[in-house]
């Protein structure tokens, strides 16, 4: 079973709408940690959120906001008022204490922004 | 923040050759380091995972023979991908993670490296 499902592999929204992606998890270790990041054209790794298990405060970072919810493995993340620079790949990932802490990556999501 | 450095950035070569590919940690020691691989339009896998001082760690159906990674130091790993042959052309991807107990599971990200293999 995958450890990190990202359900929609492609959304395309006009500039200015809020899309939401979507990240499901699964673990039984009781302390992990989770992220997105941010995969522009280039290629590089952008980092955008890691949040530990213990911490479901949800977060709000400028347009992005992140919503953390244990009781349904979730961590979803929104953007806010898109813009054409939002168009990239985000992958949710997840990082268990009992793994490592290597990273399980997500399918990913490729968000294309039209103006 | 924490840099990451890959060299180098885009490596053509032909059929048959080996190519090594560097990850630095600029500004912190990094006991391990981790060696993802990316096709196009996929998600990235881990391949390996590499400790100071230590053989690498290999996932499941990663040939370590192929794929070879040394760890020399605190701040360097290298993947040299041996016999290149055009399905491993790829997008090679390092991370690391800081030393410091207090950065536990915060990793951080080489810009990656593309290969193409002719």
């Amino acid at each position: 079973a995958q450890k990190v499902t990202q359900a929609q592999t492609e959304i395309s929204v006009v500039e200015k709408e809020d899309v939401t992606l979507d990240c499901v998890y699964e673990t039984r270790d009781t302390t992990y940690y989770l992220f997105w990041y941010k995969q522009p054209p280039s290629g590089e790794l952008v980092f955008l959120i890691r949040r530990n298990s213990f911490d479901e405060q949800n977060e709000i970072s400028g347009r992005y906001s992140w919503n953390f919810q244990k009781s349904t493995s979730s961590f979803n993340f929104t953007i806010t008022a898109s813009q054409v620079v939002d168009s990239a790949v985000y992958f949710c990932a997840l990082s268990e204490e009992a793994a490592g802490n290597k990273l399980t990556f997500g399918g990913g999501t490729r968000v294309l922004v039209k103006p | 923040g924490a840099v990451v450095s890959q060299h180098p950035s885009r490596v053509i070569c032909k059929s048959g050759t080996s190519v090594k590919i560097e990850c630095r940690s600029l500004d912190f020691q990094a006991t391990t380091m981790f060696w993802y691989r990316q096709f196009p339009k996929q998600s990235l896998m881990l391949m390996a995972t590499s400790n100071e001082g230590s053989k690498a760690t290999y996932e499941q159906g990663v040939e370590k023979d192929k794929f070879l990674i040394n760890h020399a130091s605190l701040t360097l790993s290298t993947l040299t991908v041996t016999s290149a042959h055009p399905e491993d052309s790829s997008f090679y991807i390092c991370s690391a993670r800081k030393r410091t107990p207090a950065n536990t599971g915060e990793l951080f990200f080489g810009e990656g490296s593309r290969l193409t293999v002719l």
